[in-house]
């Protein structure tokens, strides 16, 4: 069955440095999210992309980050100068219309020291 | 604006009895989804059912049923014969159109735990 693959599962990065988290969602959908949940908090969305753009993004969603599609398969979220507060289980998800459920992957949590 | 309401904190149910996990939303939009999803302590999230707000039916996929109820705006899932395995924290969402925006949002989960 198909799924949506993010890595890596857990990364450990030192405040201020720029991190890349990797998502490869399911290859004919063609909506694609990053969300984010802090330990123990409610899943917060973050951005959605979709025919190569971003389609719409959270509050959350500041200078700070960026994403890219690079190729036709990964969909990348980058974090820059890495704070605190940025550690978190970070989702990424995909869906074939904007009507279907998202299938998520396994997340990658993030934990800034 | 969309919003969605879990206000069961956490659920204790005995292994093998029903149990029910409340959610309620509100929305202006005309058709929309409503969602389920687990989450158990490995983190990932797992789909679990979906109900279109068209559909006439209740979803049902295996033991998860979704007793939806339109004109109380609420779509709460039932699982049925409780495993030790289904301890988890169960996440209720809905996409539709709002202001032009078709995100999923979710509420703040129910834990459940289930006993032997």
């Amino acid at each position: 069955e198909p799924e949506v693959t993010q890595t890596p599962s857990h990364q450990v990065t030192q405040m201020g440095q720029e991190v890349i988290l990797r998502c490869v969602p399911i290859s004919n959908h063609l909506y694609f999210y990053w969300y984010r949940q802090i330990l123990g908090q409610k899943v917060e969305f973050l951005v959605s992309f979709y025919n190569n753009e971003i389609s719409e993004k959270s509050e959350i969603f500041d200078d700070q980050f960026s994403v890219e599609r690079p190729d036709g398969s990964n969909f990348t979220l980058k974090i820059r100068s890495t704070k605190l507060e940025d550690s978190a289980m970070y989702f990424c998800a995909s869906s074939p219309t904007y009507e279907n459920e998202a299938f998520f992957g396994q997340g990658t949590r993030l934990t800034v020291v | 604006a969309q919003k969605i309401t879990q206000t069961q904190p956490g659920m204790f149910v005995q292994e093998k009895e029903a149990v029910t996990l409340d959610c309620t939303y509100d929305t202006s939009d005309q058709s929309y989804g409503l969602f389920w999803y687990k989450q158990p302590s490995s983190g990932e999230m797992i789909f679990l059912i979906y109900q279109g707000s068209y559909d006439e039916q209740n979803a049902t996929e295996g033991r998860y049923s979704l007793n939806f109820q339109k004109a109380r705006k609420s779509a709460n899932l039932v699982i049925s014969a409780s495993q030790l395995g289904d301890s988890a924290m169960y996440f209720c969402a809905m996409r539709g159109v709002s202001g032009g925006s078709y995100i999923p949002t979710f509420g703040r989960g129910t834990s459940l735990i289930v006993h032997p």
